[in-house]
């Protein structure tokens, strides 16, 4: 079993719409969460972090977390074609700084 | 604030030669990352660094992969010799030290292997 699991996709959501992705992680004891955007051919851009159970909002991004669930979502209103992108989940495993990845979740926004 | 500034950005270069990747940090992040990026793995971490030292790297795939880090500034990961399938992106990434950090990417290092 892979530490952080997401859906690959290819998730499609119209313009305006609430683009909903979801990772599951398998350390019980993970700390703190992230979730970066990357657009092809570029890096990896940190846009949310989360630490506590429950919901952290910024701007049209929502990050949601269970503990006990050990899910990570990320909420994306008024999707833009900006948004267009594969967005990685990251799990820090708090026995150091290392970072597990997910393979990462491919979105289109159609205008 | 400069970021993560890696050199270069692009290498093409034939089976068998020798290939230097360069990393700079962010200037007071004491922890540094090498990932390797492909379509079929995805990011794989391949090492990383603790205030210079190497704390895990179990994700160098085998000897022809070698990093250093000879002071809080500078990075390297050297592949000798190259292989095809060492073709990929490479990024560096730096954090703070403290747990709960967010890594910040460098532009990557797009290798091609002939």
């Amino acid at each position: 079993q892979k530490e952080v699991e997401q859906n690959s996709g290819p998730l499609s959501v119209p313009e305006g719409a609430i683009a909903s992705l979801n990772c599951t992680y398998s350390d019980r004891v993970s700390q703190s969460f992230f979730w970066y955007r990357q657009y092809s051919g570029k890096s990896p851009e940190l846009i949310m972090s989360i630490y506590s159970n429950g919901d952290k909002e910024d701007g049209r991004f929502t990050a949601q977390l269970n503990k006990a669930s050990q899910y990570v979502s990320l909420l994306i209103r008024d999707s833009q074609p900006s948004d267009s992108a594969t967005y990685l989940c990251a799990v820090n495993p708090n026995t150091g700084n290392q970072f597990y990845f997910g393979t990462g979740t491919s979105l289109t926004v159609i205008p | 604030d400069a970021g993560v500034i890696q050199s270069p950005r692009h290498e093409v270069t034939e089976m068998g030669q020798e290939v230097t990747l360069r990393c700079k940090p962010i200037s007071g992040h004491n922890s540094l990352f090498w990932y390797r990026q492909t379509m079929m793995r995805g990011l794989e971490l391949l090492i990383y660094f603790n205030n210079n030292v190497p704390i895990d790297d179990s994700g160098m795939p085998e000897d022809r992969f070698s990093a250093k880090m000879p002071n809080a500034s500078f990075s390297t990961l050297k592949i000798q010799p190259s292989e095809p399938r060492d073709s990929a992106v490479y990024f560096c990434a730096s954090s703070p030290t403290r747990i709960n950090q967010p890594q910040h990417f460098g532009d990557g290092t797009r290798l091609s292997i002939l």
